[in-house]
């Protein structure tokens, strides 16, 4: 099983600042990689596909990079409703998820 | 609009099972894949597995291989996921989620609150 480590496990940041998180493979992935956000009571929303590309609505704050085995969101600017927990999930080998990254204001 | 529906709260005893159901609409259900993920209180996101509507064809997470069985009826546009042999650390969220191939998981369902107590 692929397992995924996700970095920092909570990220403190003020509205305006730049976040940057990390997720890193046991193996290699290629850029088999999406990005989730979840709000509390909410189910999760992708928000990256295929390591880079932003999904459908999806602001263009967001942004993703990586191959291989690491991996990073970068979202450039924080808006109030970016503080949520973030998770990254990998498909190349079935799937499984980071353990999340979660964004608080600070 | 696309959505999917999930059936509503279980409580169910330890060594029982369950199934929930994930109802599709606005699109054609036999399309597109569908996962199950579980969710712990507080916790993270856990992928259970995978069922292709249009063949049936399924893929589980070795972790539940032997206790998981997803289903569908094409008929009335519906997956299933059981669940057998429950134990507490079974209590969870259960989603469902639509996967665009080459894309990722892309409809949600609301989440099924699955409690085992005895």
């Amino acid at each position: 099983e692929i397992v995924l480590t996700q970095s920092p496990a909570t990220l403190s940041l003020s509205p305006g600042e730049r976040a940057t998180l990390s997720c890193r493979a046991s193996q290699s992935v290629s850029s088999y990689l999406a990005w989730y956000q979840q709000k509390p009571g909410q189910a999760p929303r992708l928000l990256i596909y295929d390591a880079s590309n932003r999904a459908t609505g999806i602001p263009a704050r967001f942004s993703g990079s990586g191959s291989g085995t690491d991996f990073t969101l970068t979202i450039s600017s924080l808006e109030p409703e970016d503080f949520a927990v973030y998770y990254c999930q990998q498909r190349s080998n079935f799937y499984t998820f980071g353990q999340g990254t979660k964004l608080e204001i600070k | 609009q696309v959505q999917l529906v999930q059936s509503g709260a279980e409580v169910k005893k330890p060594g029982a099972s369950v199934k929930v159901s994930c109802k599709a609409s606005g699109y054609t259900f036999t399309s597109y894949d569908i996962n199950w993920v579980r969710q712990a209180t507080g916790q993270g996101l856990e992928w259970m597995g995978w069922m292709n509507p249009n063949s049936g064809n399924t893929g589980y997470a070795q972790k539940f291989q032997g206790r998981v069985t997803m289903t569908r009826n094409t008929s009335i546009s519906t997956a299933y996921m059981e669940l057998s042999s429950l134990r507490s650390e079974d209590t969870a969220v259960y989603y469902c989620a639509r996967e665009v191939h080459y894309y990722g998981m892309d409809v949600w369902g609301q989440g099924t609150t699955v409690t085992v107590s005895s």
